[in-house]
């Protein structure tokens, strides 16, 4: 079963209006981290933020913010105030702390910043 | 500077010729594993090491291998490529306590003819 989907293959976005990539998980594990990265067309993993199970507040990285709705199992990150340089595939992660801290991907959400 | 560095960053095969991509980080850091990304697959991983000569199979392990003897070394062995292992690959570390992000290396774009 799919542990992390992200239900958006692609996405548009005008240069700086706000924009949420979803991302839902699924886990029994009690103990888990929740990451985010960006690739942009030169390849390379960016890490952009991270939240852990038992936080109580959502996490904020610059204009990089994850809406953490731990009932609902979804870990939407939500990037403010678009830039062009926003362009990339964009992928959520999990880590179960109890199944060897592999990082389990979702299949991504291709983003295109528009001007 | 801290990093993750792979190489060789691009590689054309053919079938069945062996061949070790490089992992080496700077970090100290006690994980490290092996991914693999294909289009609309997301990246899964193949190997992934908790300490020296401690390894142990990700999701998708076939038609590879791996050794940990050095803390900062992570190579990842392809000892009969065939086509299906055309793929990018990267390279990942982190500490060994939790709540820590992973740094991956740059990527090596393997081509198997």
């Amino acid at each position: 079963a799919q542990k992390i989907t992200q239900t958006q293959p692609g996405m548009f976005v005008q240069e700086k209006e706000a924009v949420t990539l979803d991302c839902t998980y699924d886990t029994s594990d009690p103990s888990y981290g929740l990451f985010w990265y960006k690739q942009p067309s030169s390849g390379e993993m960016i890490f952009l933020i991270y939240q852990g199970s038992y936080d109580q507040q959502n996490a904020t990285e610059g204009r990089y913010s994850l809406n953490f709705q731990k009932a609902r199992k979804s870990a939407n990150l939500v990037i403010s105030a678009s830039q062009l340089g926003d362009s990339a595939m964009y992928f959520c992660a999990m880590r179960e702390d109890n199944s060897g801290y592999a990082l389990n991907f979702g299949k991504g959400t291709s983003l295109l910043v528009t001007p | 500077e801290a990093q993750v560095t792979q190489n060789p960053r691009y590689l054309i095969t053919v079938t069945g010729k062996k061949l070790t991509v490089t992992c080496s980080q700077n970090m100290n850091h006690e994980y490290m594993s092996w991914y693999r990304q294909d289009p609309g697959l997301g990246l899964r991983q193949i190997y992934y090491s908790m300490n020296v000569e401690v390894t142990d199979k990700g999701d998708v392990p076939e038609g590879y291998k791996v050794s940990r003897k050095e803390k900062r070394n992570f190579p990842l062995i392809l000892e009969s490529p065939s086509p299906n292992q055309t793929s990018l690959y990267f390279c990942a570390s982190r500490r060994g306590d939790l709540y820590n992000e992973q740094f991956f290396g740059p990527g090596t774009r393997l081509t198997v003819l």
